[in-house]
Protein backbone atom coordinates (compact mmCIF):
# COMPACT_ATOMS: atom_id res chain seq x y z
CA UNK A 1 0.00 0.00 0.00
CA UNK A 2 0.96 3.43 -0.16
CA UNK A 3 2.21 5.13 2.41
CA UNK A 4 4.24 8.69 4.55
CA UNK A 5 7.11 7.95 5.62
CA UNK A 6 9.97 10.49 7.39
CA UNK A 7 13.94 10.84 6.01
CA UNK A 8 15.26 11.46 9.87
CA UNK A 9 13.93 9.55 13.03
CA UNK A 10 15.76 12.07 15.75
CA UNK A 11 16.72 16.43 15.50
CA UNK A 12 18.76 17.69 17.25
CA UNK A 13 18.54 21.44 17.45
CA UNK A 14 20.46 24.70 19.53
CA UNK A 15 18.03 26.55 20.84
CA UNK A 16 17.22 29.70 18.85
CA UNK A 17 18.37 27.57 15.57
CA UNK A 18 15.66 26.49 13.03
CA UNK A 19 14.51 23.37 12.50
CA UNK A 20 13.74 21.55 9.16
CA UNK A 21 11.52 18.19 9.47
CA UNK A 22 11.42 16.11 5.96
CA UNK A 23 8.45 13.98 5.12
CA UNK A 24 8.61 11.70 2.23
CA UNK A 25 4.74 11.01 0.64
CA UNK A 26 3.66 8.42 -2.11
CA UNK A 27 -0.09 8.82 -2.31
CA UNK A 28 -0.48 11.69 -5.43
CA UNK A 29 -3.89 11.78 -4.70
CA UNK A 30 -3.85 13.01 -1.21
CA UNK A 31 -5.93 16.50 -0.70
CA UNK A 32 -4.29 17.71 2.09
CA UNK A 33 -0.74 17.13 3.71
CA UNK A 34 -0.60 17.97 7.31
CA UNK A 35 1.41 18.33 10.36
CA UNK A 36 1.15 17.18 14.11
CA UNK A 37 3.04 17.45 17.31
CA UNK A 38 3.08 14.95 19.75
CA UNK A 39 4.18 16.09 23.73
CA UNK A 40 4.68 13.08 25.53
CA UNK A 41 2.01 11.40 27.11
CA UNK A 42 -0.43 13.93 25.26
CA UNK A 43 -2.40 13.59 21.63
CA UNK A 44 -1.19 14.78 18.93
CA UNK A 45 -1.88 18.52 17.84
CA UNK A 46 -2.13 19.91 14.41
CA UNK A 47 0.30 22.71 13.69
CA UNK A 48 -0.29 23.37 9.84
CA UNK A 49 -1.69 21.70 6.77
CA UNK A 50 -1.46 22.46 2.95
CA UNK A 51 -3.41 21.80 0.16
CA UNK A 52 -2.50 19.43 -2.28
CA UNK A 53 -2.40 22.46 -5.17
CA UNK A 54 0.04 24.69 -3.48
CA UNK A 55 3.80 24.78 -2.68
CA UNK A 56 3.95 26.72 0.12
CA UNK A 57 2.35 27.92 4.26
CA UNK A 58 3.15 29.81 6.42
CA UNK A 59 1.83 29.75 10.29
CA UNK A 60 3.41 31.10 13.21
CA UNK A 61 6.66 30.82 13.49
CA UNK A 62 6.63 27.40 11.32
CA UNK A 63 6.30 27.01 7.16
CA UNK A 64 5.18 23.86 5.45
CA UNK A 65 6.69 23.14 2.13
CA UNK A 66 5.50 20.60 -0.90
CA UNK A 67 7.30 19.28 -3.24
CA UNK A 68 4.58 17.40 -5.53
CA UNK A 69 7.82 17.10 -7.79
CA UNK A 70 9.84 14.52 -5.35
CA UNK A 71 7.13 14.47 -3.28
CA UNK A 72 8.37 15.65 -0.71
CA UNK A 73 6.73 17.54 2.47
CA UNK A 74 8.80 19.84 5.13
CA UNK A 75 8.26 21.75 8.26
CA UNK A 76 10.48 24.44 9.38
CA UNK A 77 10.31 25.95 12.44
CA UNK A 78 12.09 29.66 12.93
CA UNK A 79 13.67 30.42 16.26
CA UNK A 80 13.53 26.76 17.79
CA UNK A 81 12.51 27.63 21.39
CA UNK A 82 12.38 24.45 24.08
CA UNK A 83 8.83 23.84 24.33
CA UNK A 84 9.29 22.52 20.44
CA UNK A 85 10.77 20.24 21.76
CA UNK A 86 8.32 17.00 20.71
CA UNK A 87 7.58 13.95 17.67
CA UNK A 88 6.61 15.96 15.05
CA UNK A 89 4.33 13.53 12.41
CA UNK A 90 3.74 14.19 9.16
CA UNK A 91 0.14 12.86 7.60
CA UNK A 92 -1.87 12.81 4.51
CA UNK A 93 -5.50 13.44 3.83
CA UNK A 94 -7.48 11.54 1.82
CA UNK A 95 -10.95 9.81 1.55
CA UNK A 96 -13.32 12.24 -0.41
CA UNK A 97 -15.44 13.57 2.27
CA UNK A 98 -13.79 11.55 5.54
CA UNK A 99 -10.43 13.48 6.01
CA UNK A 100 -9.31 10.25 7.14
CA UNK A 101 -5.45 10.73 7.46
CA UNK A 102 -2.81 8.42 7.32
CA UNK A 103 0.32 8.98 9.72
CA UNK A 104 4.48 8.24 9.29
CA UNK A 105 6.29 7.38 11.87
CA UNK A 106 7.39 10.46 13.30
CA UNK A 107 11.20 12.95 14.05
CA UNK A 108 11.27 13.15 17.44
CA UNK A 109 13.07 17.18 17.94
CA UNK A 110 15.37 18.11 20.90
CA UNK A 111 15.79 21.00 21.66
CA UNK A 112 19.19 21.78 23.04
CA UNK A 113 18.92 25.01 25.58
CA UNK B 1 -16.15 19.38 29.21
CA UNK B 2 -14.11 21.41 26.87
CA UNK B 3 -12.85 19.73 23.95
CA UNK B 4 -12.20 15.65 24.14
CA UNK B 5 -12.37 13.45 26.73
CA UNK B 6 -11.43 9.41 26.86
CA UNK B 7 -12.11 7.01 29.31
CA UNK B 8 -10.14 5.32 31.33
CA UNK B 9 -7.15 6.88 31.37
CA UNK B 10 -5.51 3.34 31.42
CA UNK B 11 -6.41 -0.10 31.86
CA UNK B 12 -4.95 -3.34 32.71
CA UNK B 13 -7.32 -6.30 30.93
CA UNK B 14 -6.69 -10.15 30.67
CA UNK B 15 -6.85 -11.34 27.38
CA UNK B 16 -10.13 -12.80 26.05
CA UNK B 17 -11.86 -10.15 28.29
CA UNK B 18 -14.46 -7.15 26.77
CA UNK B 19 -13.56 -3.80 27.17
CA UNK B 20 -15.05 -0.20 25.73
CA UNK B 21 -12.94 2.47 25.40
CA UNK B 22 -15.38 5.96 25.78
CA UNK B 23 -14.86 8.60 23.89
CA UNK B 24 -16.88 12.39 24.48
CA UNK B 25 -16.62 15.45 22.54
CA UNK B 26 -18.78 18.79 23.21
CA UNK B 27 -17.27 20.78 19.98
CA UNK B 28 -20.74 19.04 18.16
CA UNK B 29 -18.29 18.39 15.27
CA UNK B 30 -19.69 15.95 12.89
CA UNK B 31 -16.72 13.81 12.49
CA UNK B 32 -15.15 11.36 15.01
CA UNK B 33 -11.77 9.05 15.00
CA UNK B 34 -10.59 5.95 16.60
CA UNK B 35 -6.67 5.73 16.40
CA UNK B 36 -4.10 3.17 17.77
CA UNK B 37 -0.48 4.05 18.16
CA UNK B 38 2.05 1.56 18.80
CA UNK B 39 5.81 2.12 19.79
CA UNK B 40 7.94 3.15 17.06
CA UNK B 41 4.90 3.70 14.86
CA UNK B 42 2.88 6.18 13.62
CA UNK B 43 -1.17 6.27 14.18
CA UNK B 44 -3.45 4.10 12.73
CA UNK B 45 -6.97 4.80 12.00
CA UNK B 46 -9.21 1.80 13.71
CA UNK B 47 -12.57 3.20 12.82
CA UNK B 48 -14.25 6.58 11.91
CA UNK B 49 -17.75 7.75 11.45
CA UNK B 50 -18.60 10.80 9.35
CA UNK B 51 -21.87 11.80 11.28
CA UNK B 52 -24.25 10.33 13.88
CA UNK B 53 -25.29 7.09 12.77
CA UNK B 54 -22.80 6.31 10.15
CA UNK B 55 -19.42 4.27 10.32
CA UNK B 56 -16.67 2.98 8.52
CA UNK B 57 -13.74 1.29 8.70
CA UNK B 58 -10.00 2.40 8.66
CA UNK B 59 -6.67 0.53 8.20
CA UNK B 60 -6.57 -1.55 11.22
CA UNK B 61 -10.14 -2.85 12.42
CA UNK B 62 -10.47 -6.12 12.61
CA UNK B 63 -10.83 -6.91 16.54
CA UNK B 64 -12.80 -3.80 17.08
CA UNK B 65 -16.68 -2.44 16.39
CA UNK B 66 -17.63 0.80 17.05
CA UNK B 67 -20.97 2.74 17.47
CA UNK B 68 -22.57 6.54 16.96
CA UNK B 69 -25.92 6.60 18.22
CA UNK B 70 -25.54 10.74 19.09
CA UNK B 71 -23.12 13.15 17.52
CA UNK B 72 -21.23 13.17 20.97
CA UNK B 73 -20.36 10.01 22.12
CA UNK B 74 -18.08 7.10 19.50
CA UNK B 75 -17.18 4.53 21.83
CA UNK B 76 -14.93 1.77 20.58
CA UNK B 77 -15.00 -1.79 21.66
CA UNK B 78 -12.97 -4.64 21.85
CA UNK B 79 -15.07 -7.85 21.96
CA UNK B 80 -12.10 -9.79 22.89
CA UNK B 81 -9.31 -8.61 23.82
CA UNK B 82 -5.82 -9.84 22.82
CA UNK B 83 -2.09 -9.02 23.78
CA UNK B 84 -1.63 -7.48 20.22
CA UNK B 85 -4.39 -4.96 21.13
CA UNK B 86 -1.97 -3.04 23.71
CA UNK B 87 -1.35 -0.06 22.43
CA UNK B 88 -2.36 3.83 23.08
CA UNK B 89 -5.57 4.55 21.40
CA UNK B 90 -6.71 8.03 20.62
CA UNK B 91 -10.01 9.81 19.33
CA UNK B 92 -10.32 12.60 17.52
CA UNK B 93 -12.86 14.92 15.95
CA UNK B 94 -13.42 17.02 12.86
CA UNK B 95 -15.24 20.12 12.24
CA UNK B 96 -18.12 19.13 9.85
CA UNK B 97 -17.23 20.94 6.03
CA UNK B 98 -14.30 21.96 7.12
CA UNK B 99 -11.18 21.20 4.90
CA UNK B 100 -7.93 20.12 5.47
CA UNK B 101 -6.13 18.02 7.88
CA UNK B 102 -6.91 19.40 11.33
CA UNK B 103 -8.28 17.05 13.57
CA UNK B 104 -8.85 17.42 17.50
CA UNK B 105 -7.33 14.53 19.11
CA UNK B 106 -8.31 13.43 22.84
CA UNK B 107 -5.54 12.49 25.43
CA UNK B 108 -5.46 9.21 24.49
CA UNK B 109 -6.30 5.56 27.09
CA UNK B 110 -3.05 3.77 27.37
CA UNK B 111 -4.14 -0.05 27.16
CA UNK B 112 -2.58 -2.98 28.45
CA UNK B 113 -3.55 -6.68 27.57
CA UNK B 114 -2.29 -9.61 29.01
Amino acid sequence: GESVGLHLPTLSVQEGDNSIINCAYSNSASDYFIWYKQESGKGPQFIIDIRSNMDKRQGQRVTVLLNKTVKHLSLQIAATQPGDSAVYFCAESSGAGSYQLTFGKGTKLSVIP
Amino acid sequence: IAGITQAPTSQILAAGRRMTLRCTQDMRHNAMYWYRQDLGLGLRLIHYSNTAGTTGKGEVPDGYSVSRANTDDFPLTLASAVPSQTSVYFCASKRQGAGGGEQFFGPGTRLTVL
